[in-house]
């Protein structure tokens, strides 16, 4: 069983740069969600993707997206990166039966792609 | 709103002494409640979870929990902690809108 890995570990930008992050869920998962954790917090729900659809936001702008794909695995993009946007990024993966809430299902965390805005 | 406050920034504990680490909610309803655990560079392993039932949960690694409504509660113990378990540890929630809410998280510290 694969567990859910990440891409890349890390990266730098500038700010108003664009970066898209990866994210390839656990085998048998079919909901993705992100998380942002700046340092020395804990991580913030970003949103959360089941079946290839926004299932649920967090209080971040729209310059933050993602996209879910038939496979299940799942890319964050940030646009117009600010220097704030500097923090690690989870995703995480979990399986939600049709009909329940995906929040409460146990979410298997990958081990993060720390991202710096200069 | 849902929130989770975690009022431990730091803890350090002997190697052998038992632990707990302390986590108050807030939430209209049943929460569901978690603890995880994230080691440098790492991502979060769940340690257990709370959703109904016994208030004293079980996890892995010798944790338990204990869910207490009257003190909006579900404050994390070991009766021996391991050179091992130093790590960051953070209690969360499942709130709506499909999210879970985290703390700021607790470090410990584990001395020879």
């Amino acid at each position: 069983e694969t567990g859910v890995t990440q891409s890349p570990t890390h990266l730098i930008k500038t700010r108003g740069q664009q970066v898209t992050l990866r994210c390839s869920s656990q085998s048998g998962h079919n909901t993705v969600s992100w998380y942002q954790q700046a340092l020395g917090q804990g991580p913030q729900f970003i949103f959360q993707y089941y079946r290839e659809e926004e299932n649920g936001r967090g209080n971040f702008p729209p310059r933050f997206s993602g996209l879910q794909f038939p496979n299940y695995s799942s890319e964050l993009n940030v646009n117009a990166l600010e220097l704030d946007d500097s923090a690690l990024y989870l995703c995480a993966s979990s399986y939600r039966r049709s009909g329940t809430s995906g929040s409460y299902n146990e979410q298997f965390f990958g081990p993060g792609t720390r991202l710096t805005v200069l | 709103a849902q929130s989770v406050t975690q009022p431990d920034i730091h803890i350090t504990v002997s190697e052998g002494a038992s632990l707990e680490l302390r986590c108050n909610y807030s939430y209209g309803a049943t929460p569901y409640l978690f603890w995880y655990v994230q080691s440098p560079g790492q991502g979060l392993q769940l340690l257990l979870k709370y959703f109904s039932g016994d208030t004293l949960v079980q996890g892995i690694k010798g944790f338990e929990a204990e869910f207490k409504r009257s003190q909006s509660s579900f404050n994390l113990r070991k009766p021996s902690v391991h050179w091992s378990d130093a790590a960051e540890y953070f209690c969360a929630v499942g709130a709506g809108n499909n999210d879970m809410r985290f703390g700021a998280g607790t470090r410990l510290t584990v001395k020879p």
